[in-house]
């Protein structure tokens, strides 16, 4: 079974760029969330998906954050304008949210460098 | 709001050393519990699963633990290796199965 695919695996850029991420869930997962990760700290939930309907997005900075699920599958992850302290891992997530089965299966993450 | 906190931050043990990491969690009302583990520069792999009716998991070496009613877990490995360094991470799924994680614990086993 594949896993959580993501891309770009590293982005560097200045301040006030624009960046995406891509994630690609495992086939048949229903949920996907958005997890920002800094240096030293647990994952933080920006955005949870169930199909292509938004369920928590309590946690995203909606001024320079954006983030679409088209179709229920695919989701990019949009900062713009990017600050310093965006500088973050983005971990992508999904589960099969089923009643028998909520195991959250992850990426590799995005490691995002901004200077 | 869910909080989750882990203890010890960090911990370092000889090889060989059983040894047990902890977490807990201010709202009991969860619907499970992941532990994770998280090599440096990776993303996260899911090591166990508790359902909040469930009171352990097992899995190899590893042994993890819940008590709901005072918002504990506990991770136990057994016969430590070098190979089980990494970061550990303990997460709580709320009623909408979003994840509350912890800060994690890095942990060292020295050979």
């Amino acid at each position: 079974e594949a896993g959580v695919a993501q891309s770009p695996r590293y982005k560097i850029i200045e301040k006030r760029q624009s960046v995406a991420f891509w994630c690609n869930p495992i086939s048949g997962h229903a949920t996907l969330y958005w997890y920002q990760q800094i240096l030293g700290q647990g994952p933080k939930l920006l955005i949870q998906f169930q199909n292509n309907g938004v369920v928590d997005d309590s946690q995203l900075p909606k001024d320079r954050f954006s983030a679409e699920r088209l179709k229920g599958v695919d989701s990019t992850l949009k900062i713009q304008p990017a600050k310093l302290e965006d500088s973050a891992v983005y971990l992508c997530a999904s589960s099969l949210d089923s009643a028998a089965n909520t195991e959250a299966f992850f990426g590799q993450g995005t490691r995002l460098t901004v200077v | 709001k869910q909080e989750v906190t882990q203890i010890p931050a960090a911990l370092s043990v000889p090889e060989g050393e059983n040894l047990v990491l902890n977490c807990s969690f201010t709202d009991s009302a969860i619907y499970n519990l992941q532990w994770f583990r998280q090599d440096p520069g990776k993303g996260l792999t899911s090591l166990l699963l508790i359902q909040s009716s469930q009171r352990e998991q097992t899995s190899g070496r590893l042994n993890a633990s819940l008590d709901k009613s005072s918002g504990r877990s506990t991770l136990y490995i057994a016969a430590s290796q070098p190979g089980d360094s990494a970061t550990y991470l303990c997460a709580v799924s709320g009623s909408a199965r979003q994840l509350t994680f912890g800060s994690g614990t890095q942990l060292t086993v020295l050979p």
